[in-house]
């Protein structure tokens, strides 16, 4: 079952507008990641936020975290036709391994 | 710094035929994971190997998969014989998790695109 559920499942922006994805999890975690997946692409690690964490930035992606929701956001700034992706959110179930599980994705299309 | 490799990039092959996925990982990583992703079931976790023992099979689908990695630098997902319903992309991820640290970012190949006739 997924552990990881993002909303929406798709998104259409101009460039310029701010694009926000969220996730949504359903057991504890130690930490959250996000990642991009362009067509054709592996996925490509963005950001990691720990469970101790409200708020992470990196560039022009901002991240939240609330635990007590069990659930993240990722936003991004500023959109770029090149920002044309799809999000993956990634959790480890509170469990000490390796393992992540990954949310189904939001796709999207940034317009020029 | 090269990143993960895989091999080949694409594969067409008729059902039965014995299909070999290869993978190099990071150089000095010591976690890799075999992940399945279709339209139908997203991203799937498959096996993953930490210090080059298979620590979780549990998303193995069934006898016909199985994976290897007889060293650091190399592993294999092998599935026989293959049936369409396992046309999929299959990545592979590699990792470095220091031992008093939880998971670490995944650096992901660029994947096989596999069809099964």
């Amino acid at each position: 079952s997924q552990q990881g559920e993002e909303d929406p499942q798709a998104l259409s922006i101009q460039e310029g507008e701010n694009a926000t994805m969220n996730c949504s999890y359903k057991t504890s975690i130690n930490n959250l990641q996000w990642y991009r997946q362009n067509s054709g692409r592996g996925l490509v690690h963005l950001i990691l936020i720990r469970s101790n964490e409200r708020e992470k930035h990196s560039g022009r992606l901002r991240v939240t975290l609330d635990t007590s929701k069990k659930s993240s956001s990722l936003l991004i700034t500023a959109s770029r036709a090149a920002d044309t992706a799809s999000y993956f959110c990634a959790t480890d179930k509170g469990l000490n391994t390796d393992k992540l599980i990954f949310g189904t994705g939001t796709r999207l299309q940034v317009f020029p | 710094d090269a990143g993960v490799i895989q091999s080949p990039r694409h594969e067409v092959t008729e059902m039965g035929q014995e299909v070999t996925l290869r993978c190099k990982p990071i150089s000095g990583h010591n976690s890799l994971f075999w992940y399945r992703q279709t339209m139908m079931r997203g991203l799937e976790l498959l096996i993953y190997f930490n210090n080059n023992v298979p620590i979780d099979d549990s998303g193995m689908p069934e006898d016909r998969f199985s994976a290897k990695m007889p060293n650091a630098s190399f592993s294999t997902l092998k599935i026989q014989p293959s049936e369409p319903r396992d046309s999929a992309v299959y990545f592979c991820a590699s990792s470095l998790r220091p031992w008093d640290r939880g998971n670490q970012p995944q650096h992901f190949g660029d994947g096989t695109r596999l069809s099964i006739l």
